[in-house]
């Protein structure tokens, strides 16, 4: 199975930050990843799909970079609200992966 | 409104069987690839299961194979996991999942990213 490596495990940030999280495929998965937010009593939420692409609806603020092995997901400017667990998850084939998941807070 | 909700989640003794629902609305359902994601307790997002449109192609996580069936009815816009000889490990909340698109060759299925999310069911083993 191709895995997904995602860092960090957790991180703090203060209200206005850039943060930056990374996910390694173990092999080429080209665009097939999208990035989700998940918040504690809530269904996950779809920000990004196709490696880069801004899921409608979705803030401005986020977004995604990267093809092959290696991709990033970035908040521009951290908000109160982007308190949450972020997975990355590769799609080109069965059976799909999730990364470990960021833990986001803010300082 | 267009959602997924989610039932049948309980407390079960190891061993036990389960029948999680899906029921869907808002969307045509029968268009849609479907797919059962979980998260246990302290951890992160783990694929279970995922079944096409038609409900003829079916694929599941190598630790459920044999024990959890996935199956739809596509007339009561509906999605199931059957979950038999439970164990421990499958404690988690299941999240049923909408995929974007189905892609589909004689060797090759995809079904995109997962655009739509319900809000989850609690399963708990133990005895």
């Amino acid at each position: 199975d191709i895995q997904m490596t995602q860092s960090p495990s957790s991180l703090s940030a203060s209200v206005g930050d850039r943060v930056t999280i990374t996910c390694q495929a173990s092999h080429d998965i080209v665009n097939y990843l999208s990035w989700y937010q998940h918040k504690p009593g809530k269904a996950p939420k779809l920000l990004i799909f196709d490696a880069s692409n801004l899921e409608a609806g979705v803030p401005s603020r986020f977004s995604g970079n990267g093809s092959g092995t290696d991709f990033t997901f970035t908040i521009s400017s951290l908000q109160p609200e982007d308190v949450a667990t972020y997975y990355c998850h590769r799609y080109d084939l069965l059976p799909y992966t999730f990364g470990q998941g960021t833990k986001l807070g803010i300082k | 409104e267009v959602q997924l909700l989610e039932s049948g989640g309980r407390l079960v003794q190891p061993g036990g069987s389960l029948r999680l629902s899906c029921a869907a609305s808002g969307f045509t359902f029968s268009s849609y690839p479907m797919t059962w994601v979980r998260r246990a307790p302290g951890k992160g997002l783990a694929w279970v299961a995922t079944i096409s449109i038609s409900g003829d192609f079916t694929s599941l996580a190598d630790s459920v194979k044999g024990r959890f069936t996935i199956s739809r009815d596509n007339s009561k816009n509906s999605l199931y996991l059957q979950m038999n000889s439970l164990r421990s490990d499958d404690s988690a909340t299941y999240f049923c999942a909408r995929g974007r698109r189905q892609v589909r060759t004689a060797v090759f299925f995809e079904t995109g990213n997962f655009d739509l999310w319900g809000l989850g069911t609690l399963v708990t083993v133990s005895s």
